[in-house]
């Protein structure tokens, strides 16, 4: 089975602060994604790293994707209470044609204005 | 075009009744997910189905739940004689291929 560990679980910052949050596994994955969630919401797919090492940015946010594909950060520059919500990291892999998506447990993340 | 539909959004079943619980995925998509996710809990897989086949149950209870998803109409989740333990959001994804998955905004399911 393969696990996704998300940390930190919770995280309250002020407004115009910066923030990592991590993911990270003992498998390797063949590709991996952050999703946000709001409340009473389905999750909301952000970006997709599939290259060990790869960098992707999405305005103030930055996502990496580890060397050896096992982990992975979100860095959110400057944070505003529109970025508040749940994190999710979810890996693709297993063996054979079809590849399970695992999610994390999330990091809950809130800005105060 | 429209996204992942579900519905009914909230549920409330007395135990020992049956839920059903439906999902429409995106026009053209042929692969269906559902997941479970409890409060402070992430997304717990459940199935994984094409059209009129179960490619992977293996989240799925051995007992009371089934899934469905024919060749004609929505996705089906079912749970039969529901326990309070079963009260959840459950939410399904929908995708045209095995890597983008679309979200609905889930049922919440409340055992009375």
């Amino acid at each position: 089975t393969q696990l996704l560990e998300q940390s930190p679980q919770f995280l309250s910052i002020q407004e115009g602060e910066n923030l990592t949050v991590y993911c990270n596994s003992s498998s390797v994955f063949s590709s991996l994604q952050w999703y946000r969630q709001e409340p009473g919401e389905g999750p909301v797919l952000l970006v997709t790293v599939v290259t060990g090492g790869e960098v992707k940015k999405l305005k103030r946010l930055t996502f990496q994707f580890g060397d050896a594909r096992k982990d992975s950060s979100l860095h959110i520059t400057a944070a505003q209470p529109g970025d508040t919500g749940l994190y999710l990291c979810a890996g693709r892999g297993g063996s054979g044609g079809y590849q399970k998506v695992t999610f994390g447990i999330g990091t809950k993340l809130q800005v105060i204005p | 075009n429209a996204g992942v539909m579900q519905n009914p959004r909230h549920l409330v079943r007395r135990r020992g009744q049956e839920a059903r619980l439906r999902c429409s995925p995106m026009k053209g998509h042929s692969h269906v997910y559902w997941y479970r996710q409890l409060p402070e809990e992430g997304l717990k897989f459940m199935v994984y189905l094409q059209k009129e086949n179960i490619i992977d149950e293996s989240g799925m209870p051995k007992e009371r739940f089934s899934a469905e998803f024919p060749k004609e109409g929505p996705s089906i989740l079912r749970i039969q004689q529901v326990v309070r333990g079963d009260s959840a959001a459950y939410f399904c994804a929908s995708s045209d291929s095995v890597e983008k998955l679309f979200f609905g905004s889930g049922t919440q399911l409340s055992v009375l």
